[in-house]
């Protein structure tokens, strides 16, 4: 099973400042099949990045994701108030499906 | 539009079974495969069990290999779970989810169901 660790475990930021999120792998994720949701409090996840860059529909692009093997990093370029909550990173490369941690994305 | 709506949560002892349903809707649910996902209260997210398009392959967690049950009926858009002597640390939503067409990342969730296992 490939284990997906996250850092750091909160990042506290401002709005307008950039994020940047990242997801280790215990071993390589084939074929950049790694993805990227976010979760607000009391919602269910939604799939932001897919195999590791692709933005998923209506996405807007101040969210781009980047790695490849076991580093994987996920850029918010420039903060909204509604970015912050939880992020989540996720392999699909082999079974069983995995997620990261989480790491979540506070107010300072 | 894609509509996942989760339902058959609810209270459940230790041991007992429980049965969730998901109503799928806005996509046509023959080209994708199927998820569950849970996330204790509180906690990560969890990918539980999986299946096929055509209900060939199903995959389980270890955690609850042996115990849950996947299946779907693609006419009647639904996807279930059959939950079998249920323990404590099941306690969570479930979440139903969807495969994007080519792709295995969730691409559509559902709301979220709540089953609490306590005595």
């Amino acid at each position: 099973e490939i284990v997906l660790t996250q850092s750091p475990g909160t990042l506290s930021l401002s709005p307008g400042e950039r994020a940047t999120l990242s997801c280790r792998a215990s071993q390589s994720v084939g074929s950049s099949s790694l993805a990227w949701y976010q979760q607000k409090p009391g919602q269910a996840p939604r799939l932001l990045i897919y195999d590791t860059s692709s933005r998923a529909t209506g996405i807007p692009d101040r969210f781009s994701g980047s790695g490849s093997g076991t580093d994987f990093t996920l850029t918010i370029s420039r903060l909204e108030p509604e970015d912050f909550a939880v992020y989540y990173c996720q392999q699909y490369s082999s079974a069983p499906r995995t997620f990261g941690q989480g790491t979540k994305v506070e107010i300072k | 539009e894609v509509q996942l709506v989760e339902s058959g949560g609810g209270l459940v002892q230790p041991g007992r079974s429980l049965r969730l349903s998901c109503a799928a809707s806005g996509f046509t649910m023959i080209d994708h495969a199927m998820h569950w996902v849970r996330q204790a209260p509180g906690k990560g997210l969890e990918w539980v069990s999986g299946i096929s398009w055509n209900s060939v392959t199903m995959l389980y967690a270890d955690s609850v290999k042996g115990r849950f049950t996947i299946s779907r009926d693609n006419a009647k858009n639904s996807l279930f779970l059959q939950m079998n002597s249920l323990r404590v640390e099941d306690t969570a939503f479930y979440y139903c989810t969807k495969d994007m067409r080519g792709v295995r990342a969730f691409e559509s969730w559902g709301q979220g169901t709540l089953v609490t296992v306590s005595s």
